[in-house]
């Protein structure tokens, strides 16, 4: 089965900086690779996806994400970050017809 | 386009009760996909459905049960709930479905936040 590891518990980022979240994959071909936002008491909304060709990928809210093979890694990545930004993130691989979700990092964002 | 919607979003249930939680799917998906969300931590998944029929499933025991129905909408029944089955309960759709082959990208809903005393 693929599965996912997201090393960061919890991240705290100041207004303005800029983020990256960490996301390990684990599966022997090209995986499928999602990144999920959830803010409290929501659902999950899609940020970014990645399934084949460009390695570097644009998503919703100024987000993107890079591919690489060789670290087995999938970082999701902002520029500056804003108060709204403040929310759970999920990394997903597609595992057949599932998605395997990893534990999550929560992202805190002081002014 | 409308979206994933779920509902109720709140429940409140008691130890042995029996629940049963709904999802509309996006227009255009035919594949929904169920997960549990315990908290502060990812989802599970528990199955899913493909034009009426379990397509896939984790490791959930057999009182967790569910149905898809013509119209793609589906269902999430949870019998002799205990207080484990506590969590948030997620509904995702999507198109495709076949197990193996490619998967489209599932869309989720707002959840139902399930509290068993």
């Amino acid at each position: 089965a693929q599965s996912v590891t997201q090393p960061d518990i919890h991240i705290t980022v100041s207004e303005g900086a800029s983020l990256e979240l960490r996301c390990n994959y684990s599966y022997g071909a090209t995986p499928y690779l999602f990144w999920y936002v959830q803010s409290p008491g929501q659902g999950l909304q899609l940020l970014l996806k990645y399934f084949s060709g460009d390695t570097l990928v644009q998503g919703i809210k100024g987000f993107e994400a890079e591919f690489k093979r060789s670290q087995s890694s999938f970082n999701l990545r902002k520029p500056s970050v804003h108060w709204s930004d403040a929310a759970e993130y999920f990394c997903a691989v597609d595992d057949d017809y599932k998605l395997s979700f990893g534990a999550g990092t929560t992202v805190t964002v002081r002014a | 386009e409308t979206g994933v919607t779920q509902s109720p979003t709140h429940l409140i249930k008691t130890r042995g009760q029996q629940v049963t939680l709904r999802c509309s799917s996006q227009s255009g998906h035919n594949t929904v996909s169920w997960y549990q969300q315990a908290l502060g931590q990812g989802p599970q998944f528990i199955f899913q459905y493909y034009r009426e029929e379990e397509n896939g499933r984790g490791n959930f025991p057999p009182r967790f049960s569910g149905l898809q129905f013509p119209n793609y909408s589906s269902e999430l029944n949870v019998n002799a709930l205990e207080l484990d089955d506590s969590a948030l309960y997620l509904c995702a759709s999507s198109s495709g479905g076949v197990a193996g082959a490619y998967q489209e990208t599932q869309y989720f809903g707002p959840g139902t936040r399930l509290l068993v005393l």
